[in-house]
């Protein structure tokens, strides 16, 4: 099992809200990378780091913000939660020089 | 063109039957590949790698064919636990690492 773990695992939030998606891995892994997936959709991914304040946007345009203060963790941020963020975001890991992503359990964005 | 296309599902098959799921990847410079594993409203799992020369992990068989960027799952025997969605994933060869997801191809198997 992955030691990777995202908080919270569901969220409902009204429209206009910031939120901060929760992400930390034990694993000392370098390389995070956070993912959208709407149901029965595939993966895109949306931010990825490579280590200590590094952070890219994937290929997906996303409002969302991302930091990579300490290598164990990778926060999202959305400063104005909509509708059309409800989602599931999943965080993953890798160590360097590997290529095999470990997933977290994801969370369950509602903005109502 | 997507970059990783598998076979449209849902594969909806009774136990012990042998599945085979098909997948296409675009990006010649890609390295490595995966099957991944995904529950209903669950994270992707690693199931297995998949190299050159094809590997088997119990029931299940993984063959690569590089010169056509064809990569395959075989599904001996299935279980009614092996419903699931199965991504293939293949990484972006000089994208320093991201995978590229497949939409995956959804298992459905029945008693």
């Amino acid at each position: 099992e992955a030691d990777i773990y995202q908080t919270p695992r569901y969220l409902v939030i009204g429209t206009g809200k910031k939120i901060t998606l929760e992400c930390s891995q034990t694993m000392g892994h370098d390389k995070m990378y956070w993912y959208q997936q709407d149901p029965g959709m595939e993966l895109h991914l949306i931010h990825y780091s490579y280590g200590v304040n590094s952070t890219e946007k994937g290929d997906l345009s996303s409002e969302s913000t991302v930091s990579r203060i300490r290598t164990e963790h990778f926060p999202l941020t959305l400063e104005s939660a909509r509708p059309s963020h409800t989602s599931q975001y999943l965080c993953a890991s890798t160590g360097w020089g590997e290529d095999t992503q470990y997933f977290g359990p994801g969370t369950r964005l509602t903005v109502l | 063109r997507k970059e990783v296309e598998q076979d449209p599902g849902p594969f909806n098959v009774p136990e012990g039957a042998t599945v085979a799921f098909n997948c296409t990847y675009s990006n010649s410079a890609s390295q490595s590949f995966f099957w991944y594993r995904q529950d209903c409203r669950k994270e992707p799992k690693l199931l297995m790698s998949v190299y050159s020369s094809g590997n088997e992990d119990g029931r299940f068989t993984a063959q690569l064919n590089r010169a056509s960027q064809y990569i395959s799952l075989l599904i001996r025997d299935s279980k009614l636990s092996d419903s699931a969605t199965y991504l293939c994933v293949v990484n972006g060869g000089n994208q320093g690492g991201k995978l590229i997801f497949g939409q995956g191809t959804e298992l459905s198997v029945k008693p």
